[in-house]
């Protein structure tokens, strides 16, 4: 079965600078690989997805991820921090189990953003 | 229409209770999914639906009752829940199984 490892619990990083959230997965194959973003008491936003192609991808809000299959990795950058981007963030993989697709999630990055 | 819409978006229903949660969709999505997520923690699948049919059920207990009337809607039917069942209920769709979802923004379901 697949798992996701997303090591951080917390990342604390100040308004303006540069984020990295990182993210692991294990897998037989390569998996689809997403971000997700959650703000308190929402739903959860798609940031950004990989299927195949070019490793490094582009999503919403100004956030891109690479995905290193060497590392088995897939994580989240950001050039410059801003304040409402201080949220949940889960990174998830959806592999192919028994005929079915499975969807797993990371236990999630809270991202602390001072000012 | 890009969104998935649940309703309600509160509930509080005592132990005895019968409730359904409702969610639509009409982007024409053919997958469908339940999840169960508690206040900092992931989100936990329940279920999933494709074409309309229960694909996967990940062993939750019997209190929960997904139903599927149409390629649009998915319910969820709660009865004699218990106090640990109280979490952010969300429901998502994807025009896939293998592709990005579109969650909703949840039912936060308190049992008391």
């Amino acid at each position: 079965a697949q798992s996701v490892t997303q090591p951080d619990i917390h990342i604390t990083v100040s308004e303006g600078a540069s984020l990295e959230l990182r993210c692991n997965y294990s897998y037989g194959a390569t998996p689809y690989l997403f971000w997700y973003v959650q703000s308190p008491g929402q739903g959860l936003q798609l940031l950004l997805k990989y299927f195949s192609g070019d490793t490094l991808v582009q999503g919403i809000k100004g956030f891109e991820a690479e995905f290193k299959r060497s590392q088995s990795s897939f994580n989240l950058r950001k050039p410059s921090v801003h304040w409402s981007d201080a949220a949940e963030y889960f990174c998830a993989v959806v592999a192919a189990s028994g005929g079915s697709y499975i969807p797993t999630f990371g236990r999630g990055t809270s991202l602390i953003v001072h000012p | 229409d890009t969104e998935v819409t649940q309703t309600p978006k509160h509930l509080v229903m005592g132990m005895t209770n019968k409730k359904s949660l409702k969610c639509e969709q009409h982007m024409g999505h053919r997958a469908m999914y339940w999840y169960k997520q508690k206040a900092k923690k992931p989100p936990e699948l329940m279920f999933v639906y494709s074409y309309e049919k229960l694909s996967i059920n990940e062993s939750v207990p019997s209190r929960f009752s997904p139903e599927c009337p149409n390629s649009s809607l998915l319910n969820l039917h709660l009865h004699a829940l218990q106090p640990e069942d109280s979490a952010l209920y969300l429901c998502a769709s994807s025009q896939a199984v293998q592709g990005s979802y579109t969650f909703g923004s949840g039912t936060r379901l308190t049992v008391v």
